[in-house]
Parts: C-alpha cells; sequence; structure tokens
C-alpha cells in the first residue's frame, strides 16, 4: 500500500485481556517504530526494529508489552493483562534505510474498560 | 524527564496572520529537529525539519528557526490558513546515532477568520 497501515482502527478492551495491534509498513522500509500516544500528549517512543531485529525496547513500559517483527515486514504489538493506563492511541512508523524523518500510521485507539 | 518543552499547548491566530510556536531541548546530543503537524484521527505528518549547523530553514510558508547556542527552535507558519488548523509537535532525536524521536507535548493552533 501507499502507507503505513494499522490495525484495528479502534479496540475496546476489558482490563485484564490480551490484545493485538498490527502494522503493515510501508514496503520495503527497513525500519519500524511504535510509539504509545496518550489524550492530549505527544508520542512517546515504545520500541524501534531494523528488519526482523528489535534494536530497542527502552520505551515498552512493562514486561506486559511486547513487539515482534519475524520477517521483517508486518509488525505486532501485543499487551497482556490490560490496564486502564495503557488505553492511548498506538501509532506505527516505518523509514527506508538511512532516512530520519519517517511516515506514520494513523494510529490504533485502544480503550481499556 | 522532559527533554523536549514545547510552548504554547493553544494558540489562536486571525487568517493571514503569523503562527509560532516554540520548543527547547535539553540533550546536546540531539542532532535532527523535525516538526509533525497531525489532524484529529491521523498520525503525525512531517511538516519540515532541521539539523543543528544550519540557523534557519523555509518550506513554503513554513520556517524552522534554530539557536544551537541557547538551545531552542521555532516554528514559523505565514500567512495562516483555517485548512492549518491541526497540533503541532517539534521532536528531536540523535540522528543516524539514534532514530527515535522524543516529541513535544504539543500545540493545538486555530486559525479564525
Amino acid at each position: 500500500g501507499a502507507g503505513v497501515s494499522q490495525s484495528p482502527r479502534y479496540k475496546v478492551a476489558k482490563r485484564g485481556q490480551d490484545v493485538a495491534l498490527r502494522c503493515d509498513p510501508i514496503s520495503g522500509h527497513v525500519s519500524l517504530f511504535w510509539y504509545q500516544q496518550a489524550l492530549g500528549q505527544g508520542p512517546e517512543f515504545l520500541t524501534y526494529f531494523q528488519n526482523e531485529a528489535q534494536l530497542d525496547k527502552s520505551g515498552l513500559p512493562s514486561d506486559r508489552f511486547f513487539a515482534e517483527r519475524p520477517e521483517g515486514s508486518v509488525s505486532t504489538l501485543k499487551i497482556q493483562r490490560t490496564q486502564q493506563e495503557d488505553s492511548a492511541v498506538y501509532l506505527c512508523a516505518s523509514s527506508p534505510t538511512g532516512v530520519l524523518s519517517y511516515t506514520f500510521g494513523s494510529g490504533t485507539r485502544l480503550t481499556v474498560v | 524527564q522532559q527533554q523536549v518543552k514545547q510552548s504554547p499547548q493553544s494558540l489562536i491566530v486571525q487568517k493571514g496572520g503569523i503562527s509560532i510556536i516554540n520548543c527547547a531541548y535539553e540533550n546536546t546530543a540531539f542532532d535532527y529537529f523535525p516538526w509533525y503537524q497531525q489532524f484529529p484521527g491521523k498520525g503525525p505528518a512531517l511538516l519540515i525539519a532541521i539539523r543543528p549547523d544550519v540557523s534557519e530553514k523555509k518550506e513554503g510558508r513554513f520556517t524552522i528557526s534554530f539557536n544551537k547556542s541557547a538551545k531552542q527552535f521555532s516554528l514559523h507558519i505565514m500567512d495562516s490558513q483555517p485548512g492549518d488548523s491541526a497540533t503541532y509537535f517539534c521532536a528531536a532525536s540523535m540522528g543516524k546515532r539514534n532514530e527515535k524521536l522524543t516529541f513535544g507535548t504539543g500545540t493545538r493552533l486555530t486559525i479564525i477568520p
């Protein structure tokens, strides 16, 4: 596709439920990023992949958060035992090699009730 | 620790006027400073970016001014239009050393007729 695609667009989860958020980056983009954006705030870095290698996961808030990109294209962000504070928009972005400006998807809005 | 501080939180400008948003950073290792524009329900989109070896960069109606010694940079939108109404985020990264972006808290800009 022409842009970064994220699914689902909206997700409502009961507290304690596990969720999986999907990101389809732009074809051929080597770098992939996940960000968390709370309401009225700027995006905050979660994790970064270069191809299938997870090079930085310093932003993951707890061990309930896990991300993977097994074949170097599609990525999944998994949140186990969701809590209310996990409610946010989860943004995925991708970029080609050596390009600092990346393209964001429209995000997945997660609401934990 | 908020490494990029952004002001004002909200801004109302008359059509045709100049919109000015300011950011300050703390980490002197930052060497790439983009501005992103975000519309409701969409991901951030790159507007313009600057490296610290120049003091100003202009693209159409958008200009970044950069003051390395003061660790400050600003976005100027000339001839502001109603279509510019959006939330604007400044950001910073360490470039190729570490591509993750640290975002400011955002400025909600409203352009009134």
